[in-house]
């Protein structure tokens, strides 16, 4: 069975510009997370979806934005990037929201910010 | 506030044990999770703890006390192939949602 997949892989944009990041998670997965991993540090929340509804946001400023598909595959949205945002994005799917419920990550987008 | 501490870099020899801590205060606290994360690479699953003790699979153990905020991810046999970064993430069921708290990662260097 195919991993949580993401595009692209790697992405090189300048300041101001806007980026979009796909993310497609495992086959029956219906809940998708965001994650900024800067390099050193460990992966901060963004974003999670579940059934297409957003049901968790991180401290992040409005720029950031995501949606989900009807086929659970998701998208995060970055305006007026800046050089800050240069980082490495991770997708995280898991079958359901809950406690429990273990999140597996995608390879991950690698932006640089110029 | 959250906080989940760990040692920042480790280094073992090859065939021995690591003992990597982690140390966590969060509003709430609904799980922790240990992940494997080599350069450039996406972070793999490891190992989940909910109740206190030791849970076992494979040359990997982890153990969590609820009650001191802190866990620990125990790597027998050590091989070449596990250096890497060793996340250490906290499910914080105060903040509403589900989302995962991590850590800033130990860095562990195998050396033969």
């Amino acid at each position: 069975d195919a991993g949580v997949t993401q595009s692209p892989t790697h992405l090189i944009k300048t300041r101001g510009q806007q980026v979009t990041l796909r993310c497609s998670p495992i086959s029956g997965h219906k809940s998708v997370s965001w994650y900024q991993q800067v390099l050193g540090q460990g992966p901060q929340f963004i974003f999670q979806y579940y059934e297409k509804e957003e049901r968790g946001r991180g401290n992040f400023p409005d720029r950031f934005s995501a949606r989900q598909f009807p086929n659970y595959s998701s998208e995060l949205n970055v305006n007026a990037l800046l050089l800050g945002d240069s980082a490495l994005y991770l997708c995280a799917s898991s079958l359901v929201m809950g406690s429990g419920e273990t999140q597996y990550f995608g390879p991950g987008t690698r932006l640089l910010v110029l | 506030g959250q906080n989940i501490d760990q040692p920042t870099e480790m280094t073992a020899t090859e065939g021995a044990i690591v003992q990597i801590n982690c140390t966590y205060q969060t509003s709430g606290f609904n799980g922790l999770f240990w992940y494997q994360q080599h350069a450039g690479e996406a972070p793999t699953f490891l190992s989940y703890n909910v109740l206190d003790g030791l849970e076992e699979k494979g040359r990997f153990s982890s153990f969590l006390s609820r009650s001191k905020g802190y866990s620990y991810l125990l790597l027998k046999e050590l091989q070449m192939k596990d250096s890497a970064s060793y996340l250490c993430a906290v499910r914080d069921r105060g903040s509403g949602n589900t989302p995962l708290v991590f850590g800033k990662g130990t860095r562990l260097s195998v050396i033969a």
